[in-house]
């Protein structure tokens, strides 16, 4: 049963225009919402988070939309650029409790 | 680097033999996670600990696995019996005030 869903195991995006990743969750009960970077034999990096009481948040080419009633969110990357290739992992948790994560989508930038 | 740390980076074991994963989490961090990751699934949660104290254990951790935080610092997480299916990257992160986890960069585990 995945509470967090990434339904596109990858994505390819011209370098200079924006990249929307996609995540979907079932339980209303997360607060808590969070994406992650991954390269290859590395741990995930935390890139940026949002709380369930807001609906937007921005940090640099970052920003993570909320939508509650929906259970949706997304990650826009603008503009992209060629380190941002990469595995994305959304991920959701109950206040500091564990985290669940999605099976993440490898974003491709294309030169 | 006060970032969380994970040893061995890399291990290679005959199935059958016993593994031990360690992870230094940030300091002051009281909480420290452990989550497993195979390939082409996100990480799955393990186990927890709130200082020394282990607060939750997945389904996931049989009964060949144990992790211990014995002085609320560092971590570590026992392989008893390796099975082929045990291969994975093992994961570590450590909460920090702002309810943010942040993780090591994992010890990948391959069983023969």
């Amino acid at each position: 049963d995945q509470q967090v869903k990434q339904n596109s195991p990858s994505l390819s995006v011209q370098e200079g225009r924006i990249s929307i990743l996609n995540c979907d969750y079932t339980n209303s009960m997360f607060d808590y919402f969070l994406w992650y970077k991954k390269y290859p034999a590395e741990g995930p990096t935390f890139l940026i988070s949002i709380s369930s009481i807001k609906d937007k948040n921005e940090d640099g080419r970052f920003t993570v939309f909320l939508n509650k009633s929906a259970k949706h969110l997304s990650l826009h990357i603008v503009p992209s650029q060629p380190g941002d290739s990469a595995v994305y992992f959304c991920a959701a948790s109950e206040g500091d409790d564990k985290i669940i994560f999605g099976k993440g989508t490898r974003l491709h930038i294309l030169p | 680097d006060t970032g969380v740390s994970q040893d061995p980076r890399h291990k290679i074991t005959k199935r059958g033999q016993n593994v031990t994963f360690r992870c230094d989490p940030i300091s002051e961090h009281n909480r420290l996670y452990w989550y497993r990751q195979t390939l082409g699934q996100g990480p799955e949660f393990l186990t927890y600990f709130q200082n020394e104290a282990q607060l939750e254990k997945s389904r996931l951790l049989s009964d060949r696995f144990s992790a211990e935080r014995p002085k609320g610092s560092f971590s570590t997480l026992e392989i008893q019996r390796t099975e082929q299916g045990d291969s994975a990257m093992y994961l570590c992160a450590s909460l920090t005030p702002k309810e943010t986890q942040y993780f090591g960069p994992g010890t990948r585990l391959l069983v023969l």
